[in-house]
C-alpha cells in the first residue's frame, strides 16, 4: 500500500529565510509526487509535481522540489519565504484515475 | 481558467438525514474524484470516475454512493448522515490517462447536527 510521511506537523521559519519541508513515501511502482498548499478553509493547490525526467521539479510561488528515489524522499524547498507563505503543505503520491494519498501535512508559520 | 465547481459551497443538515454534493470538472476533464477532509486531518480519498465508470474506491462508506453523468459531472449522496460526516468535501479533476495532475474545487463544507 501507498503512504506518505511529513516527519515535521509545524515549521517556523522567519520571513526571508530559507524553507525545507520533508516528504518521504512508500510506493509499490514508479510514484508520480505532488505538493499542494491549503490556506485555511481553501481549496488545494498544485505547487508541483514529479512524474519521470529530471528529478529537480519547479513549481508555481518559487517553489521546487528534488525526487530523490535511493531515499525515497520529495522534499519542497524555497530560497526565500514571504509571509503569504503560511498555510499547510499536503505532499501526496499517486495518480490516474487513482486517488491520491496524502500526508498528514505540514503547517508552515512565518515570523515576521 | 475555468476551475472545478462545486456546489452548495455550505450545507447544514441533521443527523440521519441525506445531502447531495455536486461536482463540475474543468472543460475537457473527463476524471473526477472525491475527499473527504475532516478537521485539521488530511484529504482522504473516497471515490473516482473516469469516462463515467467507476475507476477507483478507497475509503467511502456504503451510506455514501457517486456517480458521473455524461456531462462529466459528478453527484455525491450521502444517506443517514452522522455527526462524525462533518467535513469538507472536495472534488478534483484531471484529464484521465493522458495527465496525473489533479485540480481541486473549493470544495463544501458539510456540517451535520
Amino acid at each position: 500500500a501507498q503512504s506518505v510521511t511529513q516527519p515535521d506537523i509545524h515549521i517556523t521559519v522567519s520571513e526571508g529565510a530559507s524553507l525545507e519541508l520533508r516528504c518521504n513515501y512508500s510506493y509499490g511502482a514508479t510514484p508520480y509526487l505532488f505538493w499542494y498548499v491549503q490556506s485555511p478553509g481553501q481549496g488545494l493547490q498544485l505547487l508541483l509535481k514529479y512524474f519521470s525526467g529530471d528529478t529537480l521539479v519547479q513549481g508555481i510561488k518559487g517553489f521546487e522540489a528534488e525526487f530523490k528515489r535511493s531515499q525515497s524522499s520529495f522534499n519542497l524547498r524555497k530560497p526565500s519565504v514571504h509571509w503569504s507563505d503560511a498555510a499547510e503543505y499536503f505532499c501526496a503520491v499517486g495518480g490516474g484515475a487513482d486517488g491520491l494519498t496524502f500526508g498528514k501535512g505540514t503547517h508552515l508559520i512565518i515570523q515576521p | 481558467a475555468a476551475g472545478v465547481i462545486q456546489s452548495p459551497r455550505h450545507l447544514i443538515k441533521e443527523k440521519r438525514e441525506t445531502a447531495t454534493l455536486k461536482c463540475y470538472p474543468i472543460p475537457r476533464h473527463d476524471t473526477v474524484y472525491w475527499y473527504q477532509q475532516g478537521p485539521g486531518q488530511d484529504p482522504q480519498f473516497l471515490i473516482s470516475f473516469y469516462e463515467k465508470m467507476q475507476s477507483d474506491k478507497g475509503s467511502i462508506p456504503d451510506r455514501f454512493s457517486a456517480q458521473q453523468f455524461s456531462d462529466y459531472h459528478s453527484e455525491l449522496n450521502m444517506s443517514s448522515l452522522e455527526l462524525g460526516d462533518s467535513a469538507l468535501y472536495f472534488c478534483a479533476s484531471s484529464v484521465g490517462d493522458r495527465t496525473y495532475e489533479q485540480y481541486f474545487g473549493p470544495g463544501t463544507r458539510l456540517t451535520v447536527t
